[in-house]
């Protein structure tokens, strides 16, 4: 498995501005992914964070509104833009330790004002 | 794309039965299938998982089974205990593509 930490754990902020969420893992992963779980719903996958190139969204996710950044093999940031109250959330990151078999970071729960 | 339907929503037994939750899924090249546990306020925990060259795999008191013809999986939790009640999540994806796609999750409530 892999150790992953995510920050912040929680925060609230007002609608119209940005959150950088940040994953960290403790050892080299190739794939990294970030969901999001809207309350009680289940989790729906946002985007592939790529390394060394851009990430790669899933429909109905924009890069405009989630910038992701992936700077090296044991960290990504998930950007959420110009919030509104429906970005209200967990957003969780994952990654694939190589055989298909997925890890979640503890999570980031973000209410919007 | 995959679509993973779960059934039921909810799930509510007497400590010490059974609970089964039951998956289907689209993509018939979907061919790796995890199971997740999320306890409230906690991130999602893998507890099993199966892949489509096998048609069984158990884990002390947790088995799935997998039906490759009829596209769907199970989860089966035997012997209940209080500490099973959480959220349970299925999921597939086909090897290579690594994208998961989640059932909408069962919460299994054990009753003491």
């Amino acid at each position: 498995s892999a150790v992953i930490s995510q920050k912040p754990s929680r925060d609230i902020c007002q609608r119209g501005t940005s959150l950088t969420i940040q994953c960290q893992v403790d050892s080299q992963v190739t794939m990294m992914f970030w969901y999001r779980q809207q309350p009680g719903q289940s989790l729906t996958l946002i985007a592939t964070a790529n390394q060394g190139s851009e990430a790669t969204y899933e429909s109905g996710f924009v890069i405009d509104k989630f910038p992701i950044s992936r700077p090296n093999l044991t960290f990504s940031t998930l950007t959420v833009s110009n919030m509104s109250p429906e970005d209200s959330s967990i957003y969780l990151c994952s990654v694939d330790v190589g055989t298909d078999t997925q890890y979640f970071g503890p999570g980031t729960r973000l209410t919007v004002l | 794309g995959e679509n993973v339907e779960q059934h039921p929503s909810t799930l509510s037994v007497q400590e010490g039965d059974s609970a089964v939750i039951k998956c289907t899924y689209s993509d018939s090249a979907s061919n790796y299938f995890p199971w997740y546990k999320q306890e409230l306020g906690k991130r999602p925990q893998l507890i099993i998982d199966i892949r489509s060259n096998v048609g069984e795999k158990k884990d002390q008191r947790i088995a799935v089974t997998l039906n490759k013809t009829a596209k769907h999986f199970s989860l089966h939790i035997t012997e209940t205990q209080p500490e099973d009640s959480a959220v349970y999540f299925c999921a597939a994806s086909r090897h290579g593509d690594y994208k998961l796609s989640f059932g909408a999750g069962t919460t299994v409530t054990v009753r003491a």
